[in-house]
């Protein structure tokens, strides 16, 4: 079966603007769960979503933000990007949520901005 | 709140030699605990896990990994390097109350003819 699709996978934008980045799970799976990889800070968590509900969320500022449709597909949002913002966005897809079930990860979105 | 420290940010082994990476992990109630492999540009594959039983877990291309509880180490191992080792490893912990991993800072893994 397809893996976990996250659209697009580069994308560069300028300091201030807003961007929105998409993640498909594995069909039937119904968490979603986003993570910022830099190298400074390496992997964070950012929120997990199971059929719709938010259920966790990192120490991120306001300015991230996500959701999740009825057939499981997750977006996340930045907006008034700043320079810092630029990092590999990673989601992962699982059944009921990682912890006694097997994420699977995207190949990510590398967003620069600039 | 969990949280994971992997000693040693680079390691570099020679082809056909042990590769022995180390985790130790902090977890207020009982773990699950997994091993991520990520090549350049890409994302994690997982390459084990442990929630609960064995405590020696084998997992894909070769790695297994053992659970010490009163050691709260979970280090991954692969008797013999290939060249195709070579890349990032994390080490990460969950438990299934919070819906989030929390990763060590990866361990670069370069393999030498």
């Amino acid at each position: 079966k397809a893996g976990v699709t996250q659209t697009p996978r580069y994308l560069i934008k300028t300091r201030g603007q807003q961007v929105t980045l998409s993640c498909s799970p594995i069909s039937g799976h119904r968490s979603v769960s986003w993570y910022q990889q830099t190298p400074g800070q390496g992997l964070q968590f950012l929120f997990e979503y199971f059929s719709e509900t938010q259920r966790n969320k990192g120490n991120f500022p306001g300015r991230f933000s996500g959701r999740q449709f009825s057939n499981s597909r997750s977006e996340m949002n930045v907006s008034t990007l700043e320079l810092g913002d630029s990092a590999l966005y990673l989601c992962a897809s699982s059944d009921q949520g990682v912890g006694n079930t097997e994420a699977f990860f995207g190949q990510g979105t590398r967003l620069t901005v600039v | 709140a969990q949280s994971v420290t992997q000693l040693g940010s680079h390691v570099s082994v020679s082809e056909g030699a042990l590769v022995l990476l180390r985790c130790n992990y902090s977890s207020s109630v009982p773990p699950y605990l997994f091993w991520y492999v990520q090549y350049p540009n890409q994302g994690l594959q997982l390459l084990l896990k442990y929630t609960t039983g064995a405590t020696l877990v084998k997992g894909i291309n070769g790695f297994e990994a053992e659970f010490k509880k009163s050691e709260t180490s979970f280090h991954l191992t692969k008797p013999s390097a290939h060249m195709s080792d070579a890349a990032e490893y994390f080490c990460a912990v969950s438990d299934s109350n919070d819906y989030k991993l929390s990763f060590g800072a990866g361990t670069t893994v370069t393999v030498r003819a």
